[in-house]
Formats: structure tokens, C-alpha cells, sequence
């Protein structure tokens, strides 16, 4: 099936640095996501991408929607303690208009 | 209002049981979806309705899964016959209409452990 590749697999890092993760796929998408689930809830939406190198920011993230529609990136700035959980991204395939293929998430994890 | 909510939150079943998992979507979202989440991995999609019509069962990974919205609200999704590669996290999701714009707002879940 569809796969998407997120990497890294995890992250551990100090309060206050800067997080990068980022999603490829062999095939092109028309939409990019990416969520942050928490341990016992479900995911939840950060940013959603729909135009081709659109850059679009939430507060301390930004994300962007790769040129070829293959691949997306998530950065997290000056990270806090509450960040920590799990990111996914999801893309929406060209010809499908609610299915979403995910990435196997990136799990944050903040150095005390 | 109110978001998704998943009933039950934790199902313990000896295999070969049946189960069958609730999901109430945001009041008035027209789109359903259910997904299987294993232990480490990002949701997979099973099956998807538009109101009571079930527009989308490829992801179901097998006859003994099923899924209802009789009334185009409240979704059941029931497993028969569990087996022990069926304990995952069962997610389920709402959107206002289900185009490519529209947010999917999703529950806690259902943590399934077959034993």
C-alpha cells in the first residue's frame, strides 16, 4: 500500500531548542497534515497544506508543503516542555478526497 | 460542543469473542471514518461513511470487521471472532462534510487487547 516516510523516529532534545522532522513519499499528494497525538487521546490537526511550496505557520510551528508534492517538513522553535508527544503527518492522495495515508510518527521527547 | 467520543475506552477480549466499539462524531458532521492504530505506527484507515451510507470499506482487513451508521450519527464498529492481531487502538474521526479541506476532529479511542 501508500507509505510515507517520517523521519527521525524519535527525538530527544533540551527545552528550548529547535525540532525539525519531515515526510516523503513516493507518490504526490494534494494535501499535506500533520497532527500531534498525546498518550490516550487522538490525534489532533497543528497545520494543513494545500498548495504546492505553501508555507503556512502556527504559533512556534511552521510547515511547508515540498514543491513536488512528495514531501513536507514540521518545525518546532524553541521547544517547551508541553511538546512533547508524538507528530504525524498525513497526506491526502491526488485522487481520493477524505482517505489519508500517515507517516509512523515522530516521538518528542524533552531532556530535563 | 462537544468533541468525538469512544465507548469503550479499554475492551480486554478472549479471542475469538465478538466486540463492538461506539463512536459518537461532533453533532451535524456528515463524514465518518474509523481507523485501526497499532502499537507504534500512525492510523490506518478501515471504512468511511457519508451519513448512513457506507461509502468506503477497503481498509477493513477482513470479513470478520464490520461498521454501521444506521442513522447517519452514532457508528458502531464490530469485530467478530477477535484474534489476537486485531489488538490495536481504534480510532475514529468526524468531519463537517468530508472534502479535502475539512478537519477530521478524532476521539480518545478504543485500546483493544485480545487475549
Amino acid at each position: 500500500g501508500q507509505q510515507l516516510n517520517q523521519s527521525p523516529q524519535s527525538m530527544f532534545i533540551q527545552e528550548g531548542e529547535d525540532v525539525s522532522m519531515n515526510c516523503t513519499s513516493s507518490s504526490i499528494f494534494n494535501t499535506w497534515l500533520w497532527y500531534k497525538q498525546d498518550p490516550g487521546e487522538g490525534p489532533v490537526l497543528l497545520i494543513a497544506l494545500y498548495k504546492a511550496g505553501e508555507l503556512t505557520s502556527n504559533g512556534r510551528l511552521t510547515a511547508q508543503f515540498g514543491i513536488t508534492r512528495k514531501d513536507s517538513f514540521l518545525n518546532i522553535s524553541a521547544s517547551i516542555p508541553s511538546d512533547v508527544g508524538i507528530y504525524f503527518c498525513a497526506g491526502q492522495l491526488m485522487d481520493s478526497n477524505y482517505q489519508l495515508i500517515w507517516g509512523a510518527g515522530t516521538k518528542l521527547i524533552i531532556k530535563p | 460542543g462537544a468533541g468525538v467520543s469512544q465507548s469503550p475506552r479499554y475492551k480486554v477480549a478472549k479471542r475469538g469473542q465478538d466486540v463492538a466499539l461506539r463512536c459518537d462524531p461532533i453533532s451535524g458532521h456528515v463524514s465518518l471514518f474509523w481507523y485501526q492504530q497499532a502499537l507504534g505506527q500512525g492510523p490506518e484507515f478501515l471504512t468511511y461513511f457519508q451519513n448512513e451510507a457506507q461509502l468506503d470499506k477497503s481498509g477493513l482487513p477482513s470479513d470478520r470487521f464490520f461498521a454501521e451508521r444506521p442513522e447517519g450519527s452514532v457508528s458502531t464498529l464490530k469485530i467478530q471472532r477477535t484474534q489476537q492481531e486485531d489488538s490495536a487502538v481504534y480510532l475514529c474521526a468526524s468531519s463537517r462534510s468530508g472534502g479535502n479541506t475539512d478537519t477530521q476532529y478524532f476521539g480518545p479511542g478504543t485500546r483493544l487487547t485480545v487475549l
